[in-house]
């Protein structure tokens, strides 16, 4: 087994403050996600490394850039916070190919004031 | 990337065997169907996952028509832990389709 750990598990911002979210999985995938949702809304992908140093832009990777510091970590970095946005944030971790299922960690919530 | 139709909610009573419906029409011949659950304030949950033959684990059963157009989770005897969104999710296998692409999903309730 493993786990995937996020920090922080709740972020509050300011309008245009720049925020980094960090994910770290002991699995030893090789690849990582990162989802935004919505409230009652369904995932998005953002971003996704297949390998270490290797970084893909996902549907909605404006606004936002990531880093893949190694084979276990996996930063995403808000460039300019909306007002008002609310949101979690998801990290996610699997081998590579479409048969091997994605596991999750539990979520960055980040409030923007 | 192909799409899949889920009715928004169903309910269900502890005990029941449960079957949720998800429509992939417009599935393509590399892409896996996933099944995954979520409840508040959690990440989502890996259920099962096919290509194209049933297949079952300790969680969940997933019958998959013929033509794969359509595929159903059927849970056995649900409790009040089953409660959740649960997504069908189609993925591919090659390059860009990593990705998981998740819509609203089946809101199942369970009551006691």
């Amino acid at each position: 087994g493993g786990i995937i750990t996020q920090t922080p598990k709740f972020l509050i911002g300011q309008e245009g403050q720049k925020l980094t979210l960090k994910c770290q999985q002991n699995f030893n995938h090789d690849t990582m996600y990162w989802y935004r949702q919505d409230s009652g809304k369904g995932l998005r992908l953002i971003y996704y490394s297949i390998t270490e140093n290797d970084l893909q832009k996902g549907d909605l990777s404006e606004g936002y850039d990531a880093s893949r510091e190694k084979k276990s970590s996996f930063s995403l970095t808000v460039t300019s916070a909306q007002k008002n946005e609310m949101a979690v944030f998801l990290c996610a971790s699997s081998h590579w190919g479409g048969f091997y299922e994605q596991y999750f960690g539990p979520g960055t919530r980040l409030t923007v004031l | 990337d192909a799409k899949t139709t889920q009715p928004d909610s169903m309910e269900s009573t502890e005990g029941e065997t449960v079957h949720l419906p998800c429509s992939h029409a417009t599935i393509s011949g590399n892409e896996y169907i996933y099944w995954y659950r979520q409840v508040p304030l959690q990440g989502p949950e890996y259920v099962t996952h096919g290509l194209q033959q049933n297949t079952t684990n300790s969680m969940a059963f997933l019958a998959i028509a013929s033509d794969r157009k359509s595929s159903t989770l059927i849970l056995p005897h649900v409790s009040l832990r089953d409660a959740a969104v649960y997504h069908c999710i189609l993925r591919g296998n090659q390059g860009g389709s990593a990705k998981l692409i998740f819509g609203e999903g089946t809101k199942l309730t369970v009551s006691s």
